[in-house]
Formats: C-alpha cells, structure tokens, sequence
C-alpha cells in the first residue's frame, strides 16, 4: 500500500547528542514537509521540499537539518543546538501543484531527551 | 496513547447525537480551508476542505461551513459515533504558500463520544 513510513516510532537521546529521524514515502509525492506538534499545540512547520536537493525552513527551523537527496526520503536531524527537542514529530507530502492543503501523514515519531 | 491532546479544549457528545467543531482563523488570504483528524498515536488524517469562494461543502457524514465575515469554520458530524473520538484541527493553507501546502493548523478540539 502507498503511505508514508516514519521510523522509529520511539526515540530516547541524551542531551547534546544528534538523532535522524526517518520518513520515506512511496506516494511519488514531490513536496514533503517536517512538523512538530507539542501537548496542547497545533503543528508547526520545521522544514519543506518540493523537489529533490532543495528544501527551505519552515516556522520553526533553528535546531534542525533535512536533506533531500531522493524524492523518496527526507530524514530530519535534530541536532544539539535544538533546546526543547522533546516532542512529536510528523512526515507529510503533498501532490504537486494541488494547493488546497491535503497533506499526507506518517504515523509520527516520538523523541524524549532524557 | 499519545499526549498531544493535552489541555486541549474537548467537546464530549452522546453516540448518535450531531457534532459541531468550530474554529476562529486568523488570515483573511487563505485559500483553502481544511480539517484534520487525529487519532491518539497516530498522524492526523484530512476529512475535508472547502475553498474560500465557498460557504459550505458537504462529504460523508461531514459538513464544513465558512463565514468570512467573522472568520469562521466549524466541522459538523452527523451521527457521532465512538469512532470519531479524536482530536480534530482546522488549518488554513495562505494564497502566498507557493504551490506548498505551507498550513497554518489550529490548536485542535478533543472530540469524546459517549455510548
């Protein structure tokens, strides 16, 4: 079936450690998006990509890396320099040029800085 | 189950009783409006999306209404069943998103239906 994977589902890290989070899509989707969603808080925008090897920062982009070297992958980095990294994470995509704002979710990943 | 539903606004309603999830937008540009489901653990799910030269599009046991006027959405469920137990959120998608589906989301509503 055609979706969206997120791995892993769970992810502990200890302070000033880097960590990938993975998200793969089988949709033939060019745009792909990185939110992060807090307890009580909508989705805010880390980082997007329309096309493979271009991507641009989101709301929220301090403290986060992507790259986008296949259209089917676009793994974020969480690196040390993000302060409150705590959070749920999702992978979306989107169809091209179809602006209306249905957006495609994985199953999201959860990181806990111990 | 997950914990980003946390402090959020809930709206508990019987089986079988109508829904009504509102939701107050803040950009008189956006082009798109839309509602997401989300499941606890899950990533949320698109329900439906009307556009702004519209006031009302009907789906499957679902009705969204737009008034531009005060900025207003609300996300109507007919016969709630427990299966729509979820969080649900509005997001607006800006004229200015370029092609991407840059979405500005809402803080969402707990919606708990009770047999």
């Amino acid at each position: 079936d055609g979706g969206i994977t997120q791995s892993p589902k769970y992810l502990f890290r200890k302070e000033g450690q880097n960590v990938t989070l993975s998200c793969e899509q089988n949709l033939n989707h060019d745009a792909m998006y990185w939110y992060r969603q807090d307890p009580g808080q909508g989705l805010r925008l880390i980082y997007y990509s329309q096309i493979v090897n271009d991507f641009q920062k989101g709301d929220i982009a301090e403290g986060y890396s992507v790259s986008r070297e296949k259209k089917e992958s676009f793994p974020l980095t969480v690196t040390s320099a993000q302060k409150n990294p705590t959070a749920f994470y999702l992978c979306a995509s989107s169809t091209p040029g179809r602006g209306t704002g249905e957006l495609f979710f994985g199953e999201g990943s959860r990181l806990t800085v111990l | 189950g997950e914990s980003v539903g946390l402090h959020l606004p809930t709206l508990s309603v019987q089986e079988g009783d109508n829904s009504i999830i509102n939701c107050a937008y803040s950009n008189s540009a956006s082009d798109y409006f839309i509602w997401y489901k989300q499941e606890s653990g899950k990533g949320p799910q698109f329900i439906i999306d009307i556009r702004s030269n519209m006031d009302k599009r009907q789906g499957q046991r679902v009705t969204v209404l737009l008034n531009k006027t005060v900025k207003h959405l609300s996300l109507q469920i007919a016969a709630t069943q427990p299966g729509d137990s979820a969080v649900y959120f509005c997001a607006e998608n800006p004229l200015f998103s370029g092609g991407y589906n840059k979405l500005i989301f809402g803080a969402g509503t707990r919606l708990a239906v009770h047999p």
